[in-house]
Order: structure tokens, then sequence, then C-alpha cells
């Protein structure tokens, strides 16, 4: 089992749909986590910081919930430019600070 | 913007070759990773350096894959020799450690062992 994981989808909406994505950890040690996106073909690229008390960025609100062990993604009023596969990310505490990645949710936002 | 830039882009070689790909880190950033990801394994750690010192490389395969920090401005993984089962894109990301997760990628090599 993987440390983290995430549904690979694909999920397919239509424009201005909501869509959440949800990702479970297994390492309680993980200390911070993060939402990245990616492309087809192109680098991950951060999307947002996840935090106990929810944060939110325009139409992106990100939730962690660590009793649950789970992150959530939730995307409102979904743009053709949102179709990406987005990643979840745990960071490790203690020296090593590794980096811990799920697979990757898939998006497709259509007309 | 500021970025990291990888070197070459794409490469083609053939099977036994010696591979090098190179990464110039943003300027002021203290730590720098290589990973690579395929499409079954998504993206998996290969090696990751502080300060220029390897903190991990137990996801690198020992016998054929290297990766070094001559200076602050050039990371460098070297596959010898080059398999098949090495396709794949080969990214570099670096980043503060203070700053938590938040790295800049490069935009990758995407290697192709024929």
């Amino acid at each position: 089992r993987k440390e983290v994981e995430q549904d690979p989808g694909p999920f397919n909406v239509p424009e201005g749909a909501t869509v959440a994505f949800n990702c479970t950890y297994s390492n309680s040690a993980s200390q911070s986590f993060f939402w990245y996106r990616q492309d087809c073909r192109k680098e991950p690229k951060l999307l947002m910081s996840v935090y106990s008390s929810g944060n939110e960025d325009g139409r992106f609100t990100a939730q962690l919930n660590r009793a649950s062990q789970y992150i959530s993604l939730l995307i409102r009023d979904s743009k053709l430019s949102d179709s990406a596969t987005y990643l979840c990310v745990g960071l490790n505490a203690g020296n090593n600070r590794k980096l811990i990645w799920g697979l990757g949710t898939s998006l497709a936002v259509n007309p | 913007d500021a970025r990291v830039t990888q070197t070459p882009r794409h490469k083609v070689t053939e099977m036994g070759q010696e591979v090098t790909m190179r990464c110039q880190p943003i300027l002021g950033h203290n730590t720098v990773f290589w990973y690579r990801q395929t499409m079954m394994q998504g993206l998996e750690l290969l090696a990751y350096f502080r300060n220029r010192a390897p903190l991990d490389d137990s996801g690198m395969p020992k016998d054929r894959f290297s990766a070094e920090m001559p200076d602050a401005t050039l990371a460098t993984l070297k596959i010898q020799p080059s398999e098949p089962r090495d396709s794949a894109v080969y990214f570099c990301a670096s980043g503060l450690a203070s700053a938590g997760g938040g790295y800049t990628f490069g935009s990758g090599t995407r290697l192709t062992v024929v």
C-alpha cells in the first residue's frame, strides 16, 4: 500500500461544475501536505499548501483532516484550463523531510 | 520568474550507452531533488541534496546511477550503462528547506533507451 493514495480517476465534469478530490495518507508522521498540479507532458507545479484549518485560494479550497488522515481539494466553477492531474503530497517530519507523492487524480473539464 | 533549468529536454540513446542529465537549480535554493516519473510508478525520488551534500539516494539503483552536485549551480544524474527500463521522464526540483514542500520543478528530461 502506498503511503499516499489517490483515486486515479479520470474525473470528467462539465464546465462550471464543482469537483472534489480526496487523498489518504498512512504515515501519521507526515507533517505538512500540498497539492501540485501537473499538465500533460509538463512538470508538476505547486498549487497550494494544505492546513488543518483549511485554506482557500480563489476557486480552490484545501482541507486536512488529521484524525481521519485525509486531505481534500475542492474546485468550484471548474474551467477548461483546470484539466490536469492533481498530485497529493505529504512532507515527512524530521531531518529527512522527504516528500511522499500520490500517483495523481486526473481531471478533464468538458465544454 | 526564476526557473530550474534541465538539459537535455529529450534524449534517445542505445542500450549500454552513458547518459548524463544536468540541472541548474534556482539561485539561492539549498535543496535539490532528482525524480523519475513513469505512468506506472508515478514520481519516484532518486536522490536528494541539501547544501550540496547527499541526504538520501536510497531510491537510486547504485550499480548504474550516480548523482552529484559539483557546485551550487549544477546537479548531475548519470546512468551507465543505460537500459530500456530506464526510459522515463527525469525531473530536477529545487527549493528552500525552510519553505516546506513548495519546490520548483524543471521541465524534465524525457529519456528513451532503445
